[in-house]
């Protein structure tokens, strides 16, 4: 079953906006990471927040994490076309498998 | 490219046939992770490996699912007499455990169709 649930389903913009997905989970963890799928491709890995971090950056990447409300966001900011991709979250509730969502479908449009 | 590969990318197979797919992690990293992904859902674990040994299985992983890491390296998994239902993108990830184990890198994954 997934842990986590991304807001929203399903996000479009246009270039130069700023886009947010919100994560929420259930149990506890070490960690929330944020993922990358293009159309019918592997995963890639964008970024790692420790569950003692509040935030962290990276080049247009922000990361939030409230480990009170079991939620992380994560802000794109002036987006681009290439941005166009499906965003999960995942959890290591275990240590070692990762627990996914069902994604947030982000269309940048040009 | 030292990342992780998978092959073979695309597979069709009718149902009742046996598959088998194959993942090279990036070298150095001693675990190894399968996950299936069906569209429009995130992946979801099937098992992992640290080293030669399969320390987890998902209940996802039926008995016709077979996975193997015989020397630590690569890594095969076999579905045996497949079903409709087993048509999936299959994900291959690997890390290394100690430093950085956290982060799991991810093959471009095999997609089976079953007929």
């Amino acid at each position: 079953s997934q842990q986590g649930e991304e807001d929203p389903q399903a996000l479009s913009i246009q270039e130069g906006e700023n886009a947010t997905m919100n994560c929420s989970y259930k149990t506890s963890i070490n960690n929330l990471q944020w993922y990358r799928q293009n159309s019918g491709r592997g995963l890639v890995h964008l970024i790692l927040i420790r569950s003692n971090e509040r935030e962290k950056h990276s080049g247009r990447l922000r990361v939030t994490l409230d480990t009170s409300k079991k939620s992380s966001s994560l802000l794109i900011t002036a987006s681009r076309a290439a941005d166009t991709a499906s965003y999960f979250c995942a959890t290591d509730p275990s240590g070692s498998r990762l627990t996914f969502g069902e994604g947030t479908q982000l269309t940048v449009n040009p | 490219d030292t990342g992780v590969s998978q092959n073979p990318r695309h597979k069709i197979t009718k149902r009742g046939q046996n598959v088998t797919f194959r993942c090279d992690p990036i070298s150095e990293h001693n675990r190894l992770y399968w996950y299936r992904q069906t569209l429009g859902q995130g992946p979801e674990f099937l098992t992992y490996f640290q080293n030669e040994a399969q320390l987890e299985k998902s209940r996802l992983l039926s008995d016709r699912f077979s996975a193997e890491r015989p020397k630590g390296s690569f890594s095969t998994l076999e579905i045996q007499r497949t079903e409709q239902g087993d048509s999936a993108m299959y994900l291959c990830a690997s890390s290394l455990e100690g430093r950085g184990a956290d982060t799991q890198y991810f093959g471009p994954g095999t997609r089976l169709t079953v007929l």
